[in-house]
């Protein structure tokens, strides 16, 4: 089965570009995340999604970053204009309403954002 | 949610028995304790999670004390493979559709030939 996956793995922009990420989930899983890590601080969750509806958003740090799951396939997060302090790595997690341990979320590796 | 507190650091050598010990003193009732392992470059992944007492599987063991204030993960035998970094994790049984993960500082785990 394959796992979660995530594009592009690294990108650079200048400071005011737009940039786009997009998340493969495993198939079949109804809930999405989106979580980041920025420079020297801990994983933080920025929203979920359950199929194409967004379950919980409090994490989204402000207007610039959209978020979106068309047909509650694949997500997308855009972030426009990018700032320095969005620099950071982007995890993408899914899970099944039913796995056998609670809550139990699959992660993939993580887009690279470096924001020049 | 509870929040964790777990050793920033540890240093191991092949061969032995590591554990991680995480504090979680305003743990709810309704709460479970959950542990994910992370390599570099690599996004956190699911290693063992319990309510209570001791939970083992092929990668690693759990041991809930009965006031279940604090959890230990045993990474029995470590290679040098199993160098990570361990997050600890608390979160409510109730949120059976999904929800968001509440992550730590977590454990860099070194492990040394």
């Amino acid at each position: 089965e394959a796992g979660v996956t995530q594009f592009p793995s690294h990108s650079v922009i200048e400071k005011g570009q737009t940039v786009t990420l997009r998340c493969d989930p495993i198939s079949g899983h109804d809930n999405l995340y989106w979580y980041r890590r920025v420079m020297g601080k801990e994983i933080k969750f920025l929203l979920h999604f359950v199929k194409e509806s967004k379950q919980d958003e409090s994490g989204m740090p402000n207007n610039r970053f959209l978020a979106e799951r068309t047909g509650g396939t694949y997500s997308t997060l855009k972030v426009q204009p990018a700032e320095l302090e969005d620099s950071g790595v982007y995890f993408c997690a899914s899970s099944h309403r039913y796995s056998g341990n609670y809550n139990e979320q699959f992660f993939g590796p993580g887009t690279r954002l470096t924001v020049l | 949610l509870a929040k964790t507190t777990q050793p920033i650091s540890m240093d191991s050598y092949e061969g032995q028995e590591v554990n991680i010990t995480c504090s979680h003193n305003n743990i709810a009732t309704n709460d479970y304790i959950t542990w994910y392992q992370q390599f570099p470059s690599q996004g956190p992944r699911f290693i063992i999670q319990g309510y209570k007492t001791k939970v083992t599987n092929e990668v690693a063991s759990l041991f809930i004390p009965a006031d279940r204030k604090s959890s230990t993960l045993s990474l029995p035998r470590v290679s040098l493979s199993d160098t990570a970094v361990y997050y600890c994790l608390v979160g409510d049984m109730r949120n059976n559709q999904g929800g968001k993960l509440i992550f730590g500082q977590g454990t860099e785990l070194s492990v040394k030939p």
